[in-house]
């Protein structure tokens, strides 16, 4: 099996772009889904496959992967956007799932 | 409204055993996968445990293997998950969770259900 790695937090501005990493070898040959959780809630997805959004998300939420780096990104951050968020990948060589350990994004 | 809710939590003690439950509503359960996810107390998300829509493919993180098991009733749309052998790193917030199959993202969370494991 292989291990997502994140940044146990991320701090950003109202207003300003927040990038969140997920890191592994491989991973830029991997599908990426990443998912919020805001306090004391369940995770929601916020984005599949790398790069796309389920219904109901908005468009300030994007996801890119290439090479060693999968990486959400969220534009015109807001106090609301304040959460954790975790990045999934399915290992096909276990029929496992892995998590990455989860990044805290503070909204300064 | 899709729904799952889970029940069957609560305090045990080491080495004992638990039996988890997921019901599920709006929509057609028999089509989907459903899976376990925990939570540790101030930690990250943690799979635990996927069963496909036919109950063919059944898979277990190796932390649980051996000690947990999944099954489905689809006559009553519900998931059990059995946890045995329990130790206090299973100490956590198990939500139930829906997939298009076993290998897809999960589109549907439960609220969850604590299981806290003492010594």
């Amino acid at each position: 099996s292989f291990v997502l790695t994140q940044p146990p937090s991320v701090s950003v501005a109202p207003g300003k772009t927040a990038k969140i990493p997920c890191e592994e070898n491989t991973i830029g040959s991997k599908s990426v889904h990443w998912y919020q959780q805001k306090p004391g809630q369940a995770p929601v997805l916020v984005v599949y496959e790398d790069s796309a959004r389920p219904s109901g998300v908005p468009e300030r939420f994007s996801g890119s992967n290439s090479g060693n780096t999968a990486t959400l990104t969220i534009s015109r951050v807001e106090a609301g956007d304040e959460a954790d968020y975790h990045c999934q990948v399915w290992d096909r060589g276990s029929d496992h799932w892995v998590f990455g350990g989860g990044t805290r994004l503070t909204v300064l | 409204e899709v729904q799952l809710v889970e029940s069957g939590g609560g305090l045990v003690k080491t080495g004992g055993s638990l039996r988890l439950a997921c019901a599920a509503s709006g929509f057609i359960f028999r089509s989907f996968a459903i899976i376990w996810v925990r939570q540790a107390p101030g930690k990250g998300l943690e799979w635990v445990s996927s069963i496909s829509s036919t109950s063919i493919h059944i898979y277990y993180a190796d932390s649980v293997k051996g000690r947990f098991t999944v099954s489905r009733d689809d006559a009553n749309n519900s998931v059990y998950l059995q946890l045995d052998s329990l130790t206090v790193e299973d100490t956590a917030i198990y939500y139930c969770v829906r997939g298009p199959s076993v290998m897809d993202p999960f589109d549907y969370w439960g609220q969850g259900t604590l299981v806290t494991v003492s010594s």
